[in-house]
This record gives C-alpha cells, structure tokens and sequence, in this order.
C-alpha cells in the first residue's frame, strides 16, 4: 500500500513565524502536491513537483514556497505565516503528472492554525 | 476551462436506502473524472475513476458512477448506504492537456441517519 504521511497532524503557530510542512511518500512517485482545503471551496493546489529540485506553481502560491531535496520528501514553507493561512493542509503524490489520469494518494492531513 | 459543480453541500439519507451525490462537470477536451472520499480527520482516498473506457465505473464499498457526456454529468450512487458511509466526497476533473488541470469541485457532506 502507498503510503504519504505529514509530520504533525495538528500545528499552532504565530503570525510572522517560519512554518515548515513535511510530507514523505514510500512508493518512489514522480510526482507531489501540497494542496489546501477550506470549507466550500474543496482542495486548491498550492505548487507540486514532477521530479526532485522541479517545481510549479499551483493556483495559490503566494506566501509559500516548497523544497524537494529528495524524491520521498516534498516540503512546504511558509516564509512568514498570517491569519489568513489557518488551513487544513493535505499532501498528495501520485504517478503521473497533474493533468493524467492517475491516482493520487493523500496523506492525512496537517491543520495548521496561525495565531 | 475546467470547471466542477456539486450540486448539494449536504446530502442526508437513512441506512439502507439509496446513495445519490450529483457533479457536473465543464471540460475544454476528454477529460478523467474521478470520486474521491475524506472521512473524518483523515486524507482523501480515491473511490473511483473514469478514464474513457466504459461509460459505468465501479469502485470501492459498492459506489459506483456513470459518465454521461451529453449531461457533462459524473453522478455517484450506492443502492444501499450504511453508517460508515458517512463522509467527504469531492468530484474532481483531469485534462491530459498540461500540469495543472486538475479541480476539485467544493464537496458534498453525506449524512447518514440510523
């Protein structure tokens, strides 16, 4: 079984401190996601990565940013962490690219709340 | 441009009777569709998918869904729900086209009542 797991299922942060989010998959896929999920607006794609050092901007970018050092290991950064950044955040990694039909596998999830 | 309507936020159904959440869907090329399930405080796992073979697709815990292009419809049924049922289902639209053509559609909420 694919598995994608985060480092903190439950986070508390300060406004304006670094955050880092970790996310590591043992199936050797291509590629990651880091995606956010509010309430009536499903998941939005922050970036993802198709390959290690890659990566590509989602549809909401601003104020993050991403590493990905290792194939297993894809990471989002938030440079300095607002309000408006209290999210549920879901990393996924799948086979195929983005636009493919392949599956993507999720980890379960890091709420993060920002004080 | 992609686009994916779930046509209820909330759906409540009693044990045992039939499972219906609607999607809607808008797509520039043959897209993949998919169902994907959260239950609580967990991640998302695929239910199932199209991917332009057979217009039925069956998938996990007896969902299944039926393509009907001339609807640009991905509705998702079971015949009979049970408790466990109850979660998050999002229905989320591919394009083979470029890296980012992925949507989720906003979810549905099922409720199912003893």
């Amino acid at each position: 079984d694919v598995k994608v797991t985060q480092s903190s299922r439950y986070l508390v942060k300060r406004t304006g401190e670094k955050v880092f989010l970790e996310c590591v998959q043992d199936m050797d896929h291509e590629n990651m996601f880091w995606y956010r999920q509010d309430p009536g607006l499903g998941l939005r794609l922050i970036y993802f990565s198709y390959d290690v050092k890659m990566k590509e901007k989602g549809d909401i970018p601003e104020g993050y940013s991403v590493s990905r050092e290792k194939k297993e290991r894809f990471s989002l950064i938030l440079e300095s962490a607002s309000t408006n950044q209290t999210s549920m955040y879901l990393c996924a990694s799948s086979w195929g690219l983005a636009g493919s039909t392949d599956t993507q596998y999720f980890g379960p999830g890091t709420r993060l709340t920002v004080l | 441009a992609q686009s994916v309507t779930q046509l209820d936020s909330h759906v409540s159904v009693s044990e045992g009777t039939p499972v219906l959440l609607r999607c809607n869907y808008s797509s520039s090329y043959s897209p993949s569709l998919f169902w994907y399930v959260q239950h609580p405080n967990k991640g998302l796992q695929l239910l199932l998918k199209y991917t332009s073979a057979a217009t039925l697709v069956k998938g996990i815990n007896g969902f299944e869904a039926e393509f009907k292009k001339s609807e640009t419809s991905f509705h998702l049924t079971k015949p009979s729900a049970h408790m466990s049922d109850a979660a998050e289902y999002f229905c989320v639209v591919s394009e083979e086209t470029s890296y980012d053509k992925v949507i989720f559609g906003p979810g549905t909420s099922l409720s199912v009542i003893p």
